[in-house]
């Protein structure tokens, strides 16, 4: 059964830092990754999709890596701004379209 | 392009009462599932439905929960005599092919609240 770990569960961090944030999986056999963030009350957003092919995904501030053998990826946040706090999930697709959810990173980016 | 849309956004039922939420996946997709944000918990898998047909429902509770997906209009989560276990956010995504290569894109969510 896979399962997935996020660590730490909060973090807060001064306006500015790189930071990064963790999600390792126990069943290395997966199709894709995703990263999301999650507002207060509010939806999912994509921030990115690694697929089990790929290292990295960029976009922006934001740099995803993904190591399958070992069973984690990462979540690398550049100069970090108080609009990024939210919580950060990471979900991976075992193939059979259920994405399993970590429980999440608390990011507080204080100004 | 609109995205996923649910409504009602916030929903309140007292127990024993019955919960529809509604999703209109986005245009052009035509794999919708459901997951279930219990209150601090992670997402969970409830069920996979493509237009008619359920693919993969393993994540539903066995009582009590239904979902479909018609051929026309929206696709339904339907919670039957509700308890104040199932207050919980309700999510539903789309793709639009149910290979796993295709990203899930996620809508608001519905909020549901028993009194």
């Amino acid at each position: 059964k896979q399962e997935v770990t996020q660590i730490p569960a909060a973090l807060s961090v001064p306006e500015g830092e790189n930071l990064v944030l963790n999600c390792s999986f126990t069943d290395s056999a997966i199709y894709n990754l995703q990263w999301f963030r999650q507002d207060p009350g509010k939806g999912l957003t994509s921030l990115l999709l690694i697929q089990s092919s790929q290292r990295e995904q960029t976009s922006g501030r934001l740099n995803a890596s993904l190591d399958k053998s070992s069973g984690r990826s990462t979540l690398y946040i550049a100069a970090s701004q108080p609009g990024d706090s939210a919580t950060y999930l990471c979900a991976v697709n075992t193939g059979f379209q259920k994405l399993v959810f970590g429980t999440g990173t608390r990011l507080l980016v204080s100004p | 392009n609109a995205g996923v849309m649910q409504n009602p956004r916030h929903l309140v039922r007292r127990r024993g009462q019955e919960a529809r939420l509604r999703c209109s996946p986005m245009k052009g997709h035509s794999h919708v599932y459901w997951y279930r944000q219990l209150p601090e918990e992670g997402l969970k898998f409830m069920v996979y439905l493509q237009k008619e047909n359920i693919i993969d429902e393993s994540g539903m509770p066995k009582e009590r929960f239904s979902a479909e997906f018609p051929k026309e209009g929206p696709s339904i989560l339907r919670i039957q005599q509700v308890v104040r276990g199932d207050s919980a956010a309700y999510f539903c995504a789309s793709s639009p092919e149910g290979t796993a290569s295709y990203e899930q894109y996620f809508g608001p969510g519905t909020r549901l609240t028993v009194t």
